[in-house]
């Protein structure tokens, strides 16, 4: 199906681990990028890709790492996971320029315990 | 600085009335794009209206309009008659051109429509 889509849609992890959401997009769009939601803050951009094996750091990057080897893919890792990094993680893909849209996932619902 | 502010945490309208969601950015770049995405309680990320720096008119989709006073760098979202399904969080967001283009969103209002 064409799309983007976000696994796991839920996820529940200690602190202190690995954990990695996983984001795919079938429209070959250029640009990735990796919000999170809190209540109060609206979405603030982690982390971003303009193309493959180009990365950069959004507004609250620390303690998340990204890879993007190929287009369609861009994985967001959280190292060791801390309570602070409950949220809901939206990966997000869209064409060059100022005048695109960006198309969202559906979500992933992080708790740290 | 917020890139993107919008002040109404909360709004409250009736049906079929319009309402107004306030939404003010910041750059300095010549050329970018403000855009309306639209939330409800399910979760998803709704794109509703796009308006850019360059377009002489406001956008209008539908019930949906954008009304764009760019020397007072606002672009403010117009819902006409209202329903009870645009009970939701809205966003405004721009992209900037100058860089990586990026997308930056503000903090969202929270819109009830009650009956």
């Amino acid at each position: 199906d064409a799309g983007i889509t976000q696994s796991p849609r839920y996820k529940i992890t200690e602190t202190g681990r690995q954990v990695t959401l996983m984001c795919h997009q079938t429209w070959s769009h250029s640009y990735m990028f990796w919000y999170r939601q809190d209540l109060g803050h609206g979405l603030r951009l982690i982390y971003y890709s303009a193309a493959a094996d180009i990365t950069d750091k959004g507004e609250v990057p620390d303690g998340y790492v990204v890879s993007r080897s190929k287009t369609e893919n861009f994985p967001l890792t959280l190292e060791s996971a801390t309570r602070s990094q409950t949220s809901v993680y939206f990966c997000a893909s869209s064409g060059q320029g100022s005048d695109t849209e960006a198309f969202f996932g559906q979500g992933t619902r992080l708790t740290v315990v | 600085a917020q890139k993107i502010t919008q002040t109404q945490p909360g709004m409250f309208v009736q049906e079929k009335e319009a309402v107004t969601l306030d939404c003010t950015y910041d750059t300095s770049d010549q050329s970018y794009g403000l855009f309306w995405y639209k939330q409800p309680s399910s979760g998803e990320m709704i794109f509703l209206i796009y308006q850019g720096s360059y377009d002489e008119q406001n956008a209008t989709e539908g019930r949906y309009s954008l009304n764009f006073q760019k020397a007072r760098k606002s672009a403010n979202l117009v819902i006409s008659a209202s329903q009870l399904g645009d009970s939701a969080m809205y966003f405004c967001a721009m992209r900037e051109v100058s860089g990586y283009s990026t997308l930056t969103f503000g903090k969202g209002t929270m819109l009830l429509v009650s009956p």
